[in-house]
């Protein structure tokens, strides 16, 4: 089975620390996601990665950075945490997709951020 | 850019009875769609995919969906719904090689 992990479950942050949400995927696959999820938005992607060191922004990528030097690990970063942050954020990973192709996404259980 | 509609945000149904999630979707090009559950405090779980052919597409836990091109919909559908299907429900499509998710519709199920 594959298995996402996300490294807390609950956090709580004061505005302005650094927070640093870790995901580790066990299957090798070389794509990975973070969403954050909000009620009545859904998902959205922040950030992902289709390879070590590589990144691509998603449709809202504005407060946070990502980190992969491993290739079953991938870190958002929120510089300095807002209220605005305050959300759920999940971790997802994929095998690589041929153009043309696509290939499902597994996801973590999530990690609830609360900024105060 | 794709997007996807959930027109429903809660539906409540009783134990027993059928249940049909509605999902539209906006992309030029043929879809690919799923369907992922969310059940309390977890993370999503793939119901069911649709990428081309039979337009009926079955999927896990009983869940069927249906893909009406004309229609630009992907509803979700259960004959008998179990109090564990209460959870909530996003209808997603890929384009652009990333997946983009509709608002999410929570399902309560009464006894």
């Amino acid at each position: 089975d594959v298995k996402v992990t996300q490294s807390s479950r609950y956090l709580v942050k004061r505005t302005g620390e650094k927070v640093f949400l870790e995901c580790v995927q066990d299957m090798d696959h070389e794509n990975m996601f973070w969403y954050r999820q909000d009620p009545g938005l859904g998902l959205r992607l922040i950030y992902f990665s289709y390879d070590v060191k590589m990144k691509e922004k998603g449709d809202i990528p504005e407060g946070y950075s990502v980190s992969r030097e491993k290739k079953e690990r991938f870190s958002l970063i929120l510089e300095s945490a807002s209220t605005n942050q305050t959300s759920m954020y999940l971790c997802a990973s994929s095998f690589s997709s041929g153009r043309g192709t696509y290939n499902e996404q597994f996801f973590g259980p999530g990690t609830r951020l609360t900024v105060l | 850019a794709q997007s996807v509609t959930q027109p429903d945000i809660h539906i409540t149904v009783s134990e027993g009875a059928s249940l049909e999630l509605r999902c539209n979707y906006s992309y030029g090009a043929t879809p690919y769609l799923f369907w992922y559950v969310q059940s309390p405090g977890q993370g999503l779980q793939l119901l069911l995919k649709y990428f081309s052919g039979d337009t009926l597409v079955q999927g896990i836990k009983g869940f069927e969906a249906e893909f009406k091109r004309s229609q630009s919909s992907f509803n979700l559908r259960k004959p008998s719904v179990h109090w564990s299907d209460a959870a909530e429900y996003f209808c997603a499509v890929v384009g652009d090689y990333k997946l983009s998710f509709g608002a999410g519709t929570t399902v309560t199920v009464r006894a």
